[in-house]
């Protein structure tokens, strides 16, 4: 079955670091960009950034760039995003999303969302 | 970059149409043609609807249709049916590997 999985949901404290996982099955992994994508509690979604499990090269939206490590561990098929120096308002739910467009977005597969939320 | 402007709500009556508006810059929306709309029922994946401004993905209905024109995409849905009641986002490529979203449009089905 083609999907993307997440892990469960975080409660961190502010100031500490979070890191999400997106397991991809039923597609070759390295042949698709993977983007992730927030939503904090009634807003709209933000974009995060990509990373190409092919090579590990990733590029980030300007506003996380120094606070937002992208991985991937391709004998598991796994993207990582991993976010430091949590606020509370990095309280959203994290998603990543399979491009089949190599970057230019159309994400035509996406996982069910974790929820990270940051207390003081 | 900002993001793009959606309304924050449209709302139709059953069999109806009902058009959401995306209206960015000509450095995202009115360059390139990578504008693409998705659908959120609130706890599940989000689902692209449209890509490429006016393409649909295989199991799309087609009442849901893509276009644009200048600095503003739309989404129009026809034949309005309660299943559609969601939130709707759009997204463009906004160029230097770069992607944008909509604030989100929330559609009422009355």
């Amino acid at each position: 079955q083609v999907q993307l999985v997440q892990s469960g949901a975080e409660v961190k404290k502010s100031g500490a670091s979070v890191k999400v996982s997106c397991k991809a099955s039923g597609y070759t992994f390295n042949g698709y960009y993977i983007h992730w994508v927030r939503q904090a509690p009634g807003q709209g979604f933000e974009w995060m950034g990509w990373i190409n499990p092919n090579s590990g090269g990733t590029n980030y939206a300007q506003k996380f760039q120094g606070w937002v490590t992208m991985t991937r561990d391709t004998s598991i098929k796994t993207a990582y995003m991993d976010l430091s120096r949590l606020k509370s308002d990095d309280t959203a739910v994290y998603y990543c999303a399979r491009d089949k467009y190599l970057g230019l977005g159309y994400f035509d597969l996406w996982g069910r969302g974790t929820l990270v939320i940051v207390s003081s | 970059q900002s993001a793009l402007t959606q309304p924050p709500s449209a709302s139709g009556s059953p069999g109806q149409s009902v058009t959401i508006s995306c209206t960015g810059a000509s450095s995202d929306v009115g360059t390139y043609n990578y504008v693409s709309w998705y659908q959120h029922h609130p706890g599940n994946a989000p689902k692209v609807m449209i890509y490429e401004v006016s393409k649909r993905p295989s199991g799309v209905p087609d009442r849901f249709s893509g276009s644009k024109s200048g600095n503003t995409a739309s989404l129009t849905v026809s034949g309005l049916q309660a299943e559609d009641e969601a939130d709707y986002y759009c997204s463009s490529y906004a160029g230097s590997n770069n992607l944008v979203f909509g604030g989100g449009t929330k559609l009422t089905v009355l």
